[in-house]
């Protein structure tokens, strides 16, 4: 079955901790990317990529840290430079073959500061 | 950059009755999304529109884009629990990105 895996769904850090959060996608998709969602707000962008070894910053890159070694992964690292990293964390996958393409989601990951 | 406005932020409805969530460009678009995320999931794509003036029907759902491609409309008839959820407009960025509006979160009083 074809889909984009998140783990953990759930995850804890400590202060000054840093953590990374899994995306993998067997849809041959090119694209990826991250979103943040908050209570009340809609999804915001954090980093995207279009292409193996090349990723983009979003709106709200800042204490986030990305990389894409391999076309299925699209890990996230929160730093501790992220000061308020409670939040849902989405990641995404579309085709780039066509123009607009909708995109398809994991099921996310909801990180909590102990 | 680009923005998209979506409005009610939220709306309450007894089983039964309509619904409607809008949102808002102020530049053209060449195209916008909608997609339905249910409590405690993730985002789903439900449609595209492209065409100035496009209307498509899911069954209850009635999906609208404006004549000048600045509008777009989710219009759902005779609201049933399952429609509860918050449904996304989404327009395409510079980059290939999506643009995502806040949000109307629907809930249905049984």
């Amino acid at each position: 079955d074809g889909g984009i895996t998140q783990s953990p769904k759930y995850l804890f850090r400590k202060e000054g901790q840093n953590v990374t959060l899994s995306c993998e996608q067997n849809l041959n998709h090119d694209a990826m990317y991250w979103y943040r969602q908050d209570p009340g707000q809609g999804l915001r962008l954090i980093y995207y990529s279009q292409i193996v070894n090349d990723f983009q910053k979003g709106d709200i890159a800042e204490g986030y840290s990305v990389s894409r070694e391999k076309k299925e992964s699209f890990p996230l690292t929160v730093t501790s430079a992220q000061k308020n990293p409670t939040a849902f964390y989405l990641c995404a996958s579309r085709t780039t073959s066509g123009s607009n393409q909708p995109q398809h989601f994991g099921d996310g990951t909801r990180l909590s500061i102990l | 950059g680009q923005q998209v406005m979506q409005i009610p932020q939220y709306q309450h409805v007894q089983e039964g009755e309509d619904f409607t969530t809008y949102c808002n460009s102020s530049t053209t678009l060449s195209n916008i999304q909608w997609y339905k995320q249910r409590p405690g999931g993730h985002p789903v794509f439900l449609i595209q529109l492209v065409k100035s003036g496009e209307v498509k029907k899911q069954k209850r759902l009635t999906f609208q884009f404006g004549e000048a491609k600045k509008n777009s409309s989710l219009h759902i008839t005779a609201t049933q629990t399952t429609d509860v959820g918050t449904y996304f407009c989404a327009v395409a960025g510079s980059q290939g990105n999506l643009i995502f509006g806040k949000g109307t979160k629907l809930s249905v009083k049984p």
